[in-house]
């Protein structure tokens, strides 16, 4: 029983490169979250999906991408990397709504874009 | 305006102290609070959450809410080395759909 994992761990990518990072749960979890954690900014959401075949986006959209592949997966992808997506990206789960269940997050990846 | 505010601190106790960690929020329809505690290179994990305003307890936790002055604070008993991390509080938005995250306050307990 992994929980949510995530991959890669590490990345470094040069401006204007493409990439996506996954997420896999096996928690049945229905919602799914992307966020970017910066220094000094806490956990900011990137896109979120409350269930299968929905999406929605969330505080700081703009640059990205994703997919709710199934239940157990939600991938986000960055199309053209810029110097200001350098972070760590968690993903995180629910079983219910955000307000009232527990969201797990993953150990995260950190990406360094140059 | 950032909608769930925290100060960054760092906040020093000695061990065995009682840590106290303040947080504001801005939206009044938010509901649900939660905070998560955060090591250094680590994932979130929830400490506590809490709903309703007053007092919820959980062993060495205590979180309060007080909506009317939009205020969740967390405190910390006979707080240990182990303690020592970031720690956020967040907030929900939109119907509970999503959460809005302070900055979070670095705790730091001296042995």
């Amino acid at each position: 029983n992994a929980g949510v994992t995530q991959t890669p761990k590490f990345q470094v990518l040069k401006t204007g490169q493409s990439m996506t990072l996954q997420c896999a749960q096996d928690m049945n979890h229905n919602s799914m979250y992307w966020y970017r954690q910066d220094p000094g900014m806490g956990l900011r959401l990137i896109y979120y999906s409350a269930s299968e075949g929905t999406t929605d986006k969330g505080e700081v959209p703009n640059g990205y991408n994703v997919s709710r592949l199934n239940k157990r997966e939600f991938s986000l992808r960055l199309e053209s990397a810029a110097p200001s997506q350098t972070s760590v990206y968690f993903c995180a789960t629910s079983h219910g709504v955000a307000g009232r269940d527990t969201q797990y997050f993953g150990p995260g990846t950190r990406l360094t874009v140059l | 305006q950032k909608e769930v505010e925290q100060n960054s601190g760092p906040l020093s106790v000695p061990e065995g102290a009682i840590a106290s960690l303040n947080c504001t929020y801005s939206d009044r329809g938010s509901q649900s609070f939660f905070w998560y505690r955060q090591y250094s290179g680590k994932s979130p994990e929830l400490i506590m959450f809490i709903y309703s305003n007053g007092d919820k307890e959980d062993g060495r936790f205590t979180a309060q809410l007080n909506k009317a002055s939009q205020y969740v604070s967390l405190l910390i008993r006979d707080s240990q080395p182990s303690d020592s991390a970031t720690y956020l509080c967040a907030a929900t938005l939109e119907y509970g759909n999503k959460l809005v995250f302070g900055a979070g306050t670095i705790l730091r307990v001296k042995s």
